[in-house]
């Protein structure tokens, strides 16, 4: 069965904290995304990334980092985190395209951070 | 104006009816997922289609690529379908991007 897992389900920050979200994929996947969910604006793309050390800006990457040091790993980090930052936040992965036919998307249970 | 707009927002149907969901695009795609996310649970990928019709048990996706449309069908619908459903297009520019709808609420009443 293929999966997505996300290190943490739940976390509670205090503002100007370091917080870092792991995510790991078993299915030898080159792809991998960082969305955050907030109601009313449904999933924004923080980063990703399409190989290992490759990462691209999202949509919305200020305030995040990313690190791919392995195929299998994928971490966001928040350097000072803000009350602002309080989300949903998901991880995904895919096979890259071929031709047309581009990858089917995987995801995380999810990670719901709240910065207090 | 979004790139990919959802409707209805919200669905609220009885058990056993026929349900359609609606998925217009803006922009040239690669491909069209249809995503389903239960209350608090993660997001489960129910279909990706690039052209003509698709179907999974009690679920149906259609796509229209000159209209740059799909829908999303349930047939005899449950209370256990109730979620929310996402459709997310792959554009042609970016392959490594996906962008999304804001989602369509499912409710399903016994």
């Amino acid at each position: 069965d293929v999966k997505v897992t996300q290190s943490s389900r739940y976390l509670v920050k205090r503002t100007g904290e370091k917080v870092f979200l792991e995510c790991v994929q078993d299915m030898d996947h080159e792809n991998m995304f960082w969305y955050r969910q907030d109601p009313g604006l449904g999933l924004r793309l923080i980063y990703f990334s399409y190989d290992v050390k490759m990462k691209e800006k999202g949509d919305i990457p200020e305030g995040y980092s990313v690190s791919r040091e392995k195929k299998e790993r994928f971490s966001l980090i928040l350097e000072s985190a803000s009350t602002n930052q309080t989300s949903m936040y998901l991880c995904a992965s895919s096979k890259p395209g071929q031709g047309v036919i581009t990858g089917e998307l995987f995801f995380g249970e999810g990670s719901r951070l709240t910065v207090l | 104006k979004n790139e990919v707009e959802q409707s209805p927002q919200n669905l609220t149907a009885q058990e056993g009816e026929f349900i359609t969901i609606n998925c217009s695009y803006s922009v040239g795609i690669s491909a069209l997922h249809w995503l389903q996310q239960h209350p608090g649970g993660g997001i489960v990928s129910l279909f990706m289609l690039s052209s003509g019709k698709k179907k999974h048990g009690r679920l149906i996706a259609t796509i229209n690529i000159q209209e740059k449309h799909s829908s999303l069908h349930i047939t005899a619908s449950h209370p256990r379908d109730s979620a929310v459903y996402i459709c997310a297009v792959r554009v042609w520019t970016n392959a490594g991007k996906s962008t999304f709808g804001d989602g369509t609420t499912l409710t399903v009443k016994p």
